[in-house]
């Protein structure tokens, strides 16, 4: 069984710029959560996707949004690119929405010049 | 606020001691507590601690809950090289508004040959 596969692995935008970043989960999960991990900070929930719909977020602005497919598919979003985006973005999927046993993707590394 | 508190951040021990990692925590609505390893991007799951289940083993690595002082701790005896990684702990709570899974900052731990 295929895990989490996100992409891209890695990239490198400038100021001002937006990003969209995709997670596939594990076949038959449903739930995707999206976390920002940085050194100071560690991770920090960004938001979850239960059949389409967002079922929680985090603090976090408005230039971070996201979306879910009808098949569980998700994709993150950030417009306006700051310089401390700069992060490790993990998408994790489960079985069901607000399961503690997550599995994590690889993630993307997301460098803002 | 709901927070997360491991200590220490960084450890460096030698094959063969064995180490103990603490996580600490304030939570409302308390639900579950979770061990994550993070060796290079995925953290992959470890333990889950519940009320009803507060001691969980698997192999070399042991965690107990103490929901008494709002802790727990993650044992690792006879260290190996490949235990070096970034050990998360994470609460989940009912309810709240930080999202599913908080996270601490984790304990970096480094197994030397």
């Amino acid at each position: 069984k295929a895990g989490v596969t996100q992409t891209p692995r890695y990239l490198i935008k400038t100021r001002g710029q937006q990003v969209t970043l995709s997670c596939s989960p594990i076949s038959g999960h449903r739930s995707v959560s999206w976390y920002q991990q940085t050194p100071g900070q560690g991770l920090q929930f960004l938001f979850e996707y239960f059949s389409e719909t967002q079922r929680n977020k985090g603090n976090f602005p408005g230039r971070f949004s996201g979306r879910q497919f009808s098949n569980s598919r998700s994709e993150m979003n950030v417009s306006t690119l700051e310089l401390g985006d700069s992060a490790l973005y993990l998408c994790a999927s489960s079985l069901g929405q607000g399961a503690e046993k997550l599995f994590f993707g690889s993630g993307t590394q997301l460098s803002v010049l | 606020e709901d927070k997360v508190v491991q200590s220490p951040l960084s450890l460096v021990v030698h094959e063969g001691d064995t180490v103990t990692l603490n996580c600490s925590y304030e939570v409302t609505n308390f639900r579950s507590l979770l061990w994550y390893k993070q060796e290079k991007k995925a953290p992959t799951f470890l333990f889950m601690l519940t009320s009803s289940g507060i001691e969980k083993k698997s192999g070399r690595l042991s965690s107990i809950l103490d929901k008494k002082e709002l802790s727990s701790i993650l044992n690792i005896t006879a260290t190996q090289t490949g235990d070096s990684a970034i050990y998360l702990c994470a609460i989940m709570n009912y309810g709240g508004s930080q999202g599913n899974l908080i996270f601490g900052k984790g304990t970096k731990l480094s197994v030397k040959p």
